[in-house]
């Protein structure tokens, strides 16, 4: 099975900062990988795939980049309603298609 | 628009049988592959396997393989997951989602609510 591990677990960032998440695959998944955002209460919400396509509705904030085995997840400009746990999840050679463990992003 | 509609909280006692559903509708049921995700309390997403409307083509996680049983009724647009027996351990948030529509690839580009299953005894 193809491990997802991102870093780091938590990050404290400010209002109107960028914060970078990362997500790692511990084999290639080429641009198979999705990122999505959860809120306290709510199911996750589909944010990037194919590694760096927004989904619909999704602010142009939110980049995802890489390939391969390194990908990253850059929200620009932090909003309040950012805040919240991000996760990545591969979609390559499966079954099964892990997510990693989660970044919360916390306010600062 | 997509709709993903999960059937209501259950509380239920270790051994009992239980099964969920999840149903579907905005779109062409039988068209998109629709997952199950388990959360347990606290933690993070667990991807349990995808089913195929069409024809019931189902690909199991290893974690869940022989634990669950995913299966659909297209007459109804309604996915479902079911246990036989179920543990103090089942006890978690399941959601479904959807892959495909809008969304190229595998991922999930829409969610049920999410059905909170306890298992306590």
């Amino acid at each position: 099975d193809i491990v997802m591990t991102q870093s780091p677990a938590t990050l404290s960032v400010s209002p109107g900062e960028r914060a970078t998440l990362s997500c790692r695959a511990s084999q290639s998944v080429s641009s198979d990988l999705a990122w999505y955002q959860q809120k306290p209460g709510q199911a996750p919400r589909l944010l990037i795939y194919d590694a760096s396509t927004r989904a619909t509705g999704i602010p142009a904030r939110f980049r995802g980049s890489g390939s391969g085995t390194e990908f990253t997840l850059t929200i620009s400009s932090l909003q309040s309603e950012d805040f919240a746990v991000y996760y990545c999840q591969h979609y390559n050679n499966w079954p099964p298609l892990t997510f990693g463990q989660g970044t919360r992003l916390e306010i600062k | 628009e997509v709709q993903l509609v999960q059937s209501g909280a259950e509380v239920k006692k270790p051994g009992e049988s239980l099964k969920i559903s999840c149903k579907a509708s905005g779109y062409s049921f039988t068209t998109y592959w629709i997952g199950w995700v388990r959360q347990m309390p606290g933690k993070g997403l667990e991807w349990m396997g995808l089913i195929y409307p069409a024809d019931s083509d189902t690909r199991y996680s290893p974690s869940f393989q022989g634990q669950v049983t995913m299966s659909v009724d297209k007459s109804k647009n309604t996915a479902y997951v079911q246990w036989s027996s179920l543990k103090a351990s089942d006890t978690a948030m399941y959601y479904c989602a959807t892959t495909g529509i809008g969304v190229a690839g595998l991922a999930f580009g829409n969610w049920g609510q999410g059905t909170m299953v306890s298992v306590s005894s």
